[in-house]
């Protein structure tokens, strides 16, 4: 139980273009995602939370308006990664959890390459 | 600041060498500490969560221990297919569910 899936697994795009990327918990209702992101042999670091039907909470330093969240159900989270540039190349990683339970269970990940 | 270290930040084992790796933490209070275990190009898979001092939780070669100031993954006789990254994670008994996140430990068991 508690699965996680992300698509696309890998997405490669232009500067200037925009990059969604959704997340779906299949035998849970998340009612909490998280979104983070993960730069080569670095650790994960949190860019946002989002509650279903809220809006996303987001770290300090994450722009709002470039790493769009929609949280529209329990089950379904999509980051839109807007005018991306080289610099948002990374590893997107998105993680659900469930009013019962403290644990957040992860997705298989999003590499995201900006030429 | 809320802070989570982890050490050592690579170890490489010979298959059968018992080791253990430290996550030590520093937050206001801890709601739960979290073990995930990543492997290149994947997400984090949940390991274990300790919730108080003394408590352990075990699976399999893995045991995890809990103190007031750090956690021990304890790796009994590893075999390669425990070659992974090890990270650990805290979570502060506040409202929210947001994980802070160690650097991680990659190990490496060679045959």
């Amino acid at each position: 139980g508690a699965v996680v899936s992300q698509h696309p697994s890998r997405v490669i795009c232009k500067s200037g273009t925009s990059v969604k990327i959704e997340c779906r918990s299949l035998d849970f209702q998340a009612t909490t995602m998280f979104w983070y992101r993960q730069f080569p042999k670095q650790s994960l670091m949190l860019m946002a939370t989002s509650n279903e039907g809220s809006k996303a909470t987001y770290e300090q330093g994450v722009e709002k308006d470039k790493f769009l969240i929609n949280h529209a159900s329990l089950t379904l989270s999509t980051l839109t990664v807007t005018s991306a540039h080289p610099e948002d190349s990374s590893f997107y990683i998105c993680s659900g959890t469930s009013g019962g339970f403290n644990e957040q269970f992860f997705g298989p990940g999003t590499r995201l390459t900006v030429l | 600041e809320d802070q989570v270290t982890q050490s050592p930040e690579a170890l490489r084992l010979q298959e059968g060498e018992s080791s253990s790796l430290n996550c030590s933490y520093t937050v206001s209070g801890l709601r739960g500490l979290f073990w995930y275990r990543q492997d290149p190009g994947k997400g984090p898979e949940f390991l274990f969560t300790l919730y108080s001092a003394g408590e352990e939780k075990e699976k399999e070669r893995l045991k995890a221990t809990l103190t007031k100031k750090e956690s021990f993954l304890h790796i009994t006789a590893p075999k390669p297919e425990d070659s992974a990254t090890y990270l650990c994670a805290v979570q502060e008994a506040d409202s929210s569910y947001k994980l802070i996140f160690g650097s991680g430990t990659r190990l490496l068991v060679r045959p």
